[in-house]
């Protein structure tokens, strides 16, 4: 079941702040999330695992609500390194075999 | 070394044509998967190895093949592909294949048929 992310895509002017959701209509084991620039492989940024955590990363951190099956990815100050698609990928709890599916991506673009 | 290794950087193919698409890491994971990934779409999950087995095939279509030979190695064989095909494919691995840590992506094989 493929995550929900919102918005779409966001335009930020350097220094400014900004919120990626990602809603799950199932119960989540873990949540991830990768930022992936044009031409470029994924790369990850964090991991949020059931029991509600948040994370921080520089200036980017995240939060996982496990009641609510939603995680949110703040990107404070934002740079112009910070441009790219950003997907959050959740992984159901239960179940034997673990299967990430990520979103369809948000795209950031951060602008001087 | 952190890096995932994939070759060829491009492949463009006849319908007709085998080709293989390989990946290689040494970092010690135990699992390694293969993702497509269609433009401006997200990645997609086809196969998942854990310790060298197929462990998650997701309904991919016969046509492709993979191949773990051993811990550091995946290959992804193709044959009689179709242009609908064409994306980038990207391998990834990661300590175990529980999700409880990060995935190390390639920076993928583009294909393109013909």
């Amino acid at each position: 079941q493929q995550p929900v992310q919102s918005p779409q895509a966001v335009i930020l002017r350097e220094g400014e702040d900004a919120v990626i959701n990602c809603s799950s209509s199932k119960a989540l084991y873990s949540v991830h999330w990768y930022r992936q620039k044009h031409g470029e492989a994924p790369v990850f940024l964090m991991i949020l695992l059931k029991g509600g955590e948040q994370k921080g990363h520089d200036k980017i951190s995240a939060s996982f609500n496990e009641k609510k099956q939603q995680s949110s990815l703040y990107l404070t100050a934002s740079q112009l390194s910070y441009s790219g698609t950003y997907f959050c990928g959740t992984v159901p709890s239960g179940g034997s075999n673990y299967k990430l599916t990520f979103g369809k991506g948000t795209l950031l673009t951060v602008n001087p | 070394d952190t890096e995932v290794t994939q070759t060829p950087k491009h492949l463009v193919m006849g319908m007709t044509n085998k080709k293989s698409l390989k990946c290689e890491q040494h970092m010690g994971h135990r699992a390694m998967y293969w993702y497509k990934q269609k433009a401006k779409k997200p990645p997609e999950l086809m196969f998942v190895y854990s310790y060298e087995k197929l462990s998650i095939n997701e309904s991919v279509p016969s046509r492709f093949s993979p191949e773990c030979p051993n811990s550091s190695l995946l290959n992804l064989h193709l044959h009689a592909l179709q242009p609908e095909d064409s994306a980038l494919y990207l391998c990834a691995s990661s300590q175990g294949a529980d999700y409880t840590g990060e995935l190390f992506f390639g920076e993928g094989s583009r294909l393109t048929v013909l």
